[in-house]
């Protein structure tokens, strides 16, 4: 299995709903990340972690709240966003730092389409 | 400030031809590259990725060249297909953080049959 999956594909919410993103992968990967996209900008990196831990908060506005319940498992948690918040959130995934430090190639779910009202 | 620029939105060649696409970084501490794929609806693919201790790196049709001194990659296909049309995403990282990749803004290529 070499997919990342990621619930919802599309999502509508208003600035007062709580509302969950989820992101798992099934190919043995110690590093999640989640990543905000607005139309015809990069990828933007949001949270990391590492083999469970929170490693990188990118000052994210504590409205997204992110969450590693197993390490299969990536959780966004979503409250009182902003309309300027509808993006598209892709999660990916890689197989996580080794003692010397290597790169490896992240590889990403579909992404969830947000759309706050 | 963007520290992966990719100034060409977008990309339109011939079906057969070689498509050039070329993205620029201002951070000499990168030292690792890759290029995604994106399609509409879906999330990037990785594609190919060259460590600064080369300087082109080849993979089937895909081949990444990486000019240190002039901060400059490029990914060629040969031959582009239709089946190329999407945004390519370059991304750089750097040893002080090896999980962090910085993308450049995508550009869209459309390969005509």
């Amino acid at each position: 299995d070499t997919e990342v999956t990621q619930t919802p594909k599309h999502l509508v919410m208003g600035m007062t709903n709580k509302k969950s993103l989820k992101c798992e992968q099934h190919m043995g990967h110690r590093a999640m990340y989640w990543y905000k996209q607005k139309a015809k900008k990069p990828p933007e990196l949001m949270f990391v972690y590492s083999y469970e831990k929170l490693s990188i908060n990118e000052s994210v506005p504590s409205r997204f709240s992110p969450e590693c319940p197993n390490s299969s498992l990536l959780n966004l948690h979503l409250h009182a966003l902003q309309p300027e918040d509808s993006a598209l959130y892709l999660c990916a995934s890689s197989q996580g730092p080794s003692g010397s430090g290597s790169y490896n190639e992240q590889f990403f779910g579909p992404g969830t389409r947000l759309t706050v009202l | 400030d963007q520290q992966v620029k990719q100034n060409s939105p977008s990309l339109s060649v011939q079906e057969g031809r070689i498509s050039i696409l070329n993205c620029d970084y201002t951070n000499s501490m990168f030292d690792y590259f890759l290029w995604y794929k994106k399609y509409p609806a879906e999330g990037p693919t990785f594609l190919i990725s060259i460590s600064s201790i080369k300087d082109k790196n080849e993979d089937g049709r895909f081949t990444v060249f990486l000019n240190k001194s002039a901060k400059h990659l490029s990914l060629h296909i040969v031959p582009s297909q239709p089946g190329d049309s999407a945004v390519y995403f370059c991304a750089a990282s750097s040893p002080s953080d090896f999980n962090k990749f910085y993308f450049g803004s995508g550009t869209k290529l459309n390969v005509k049959p």
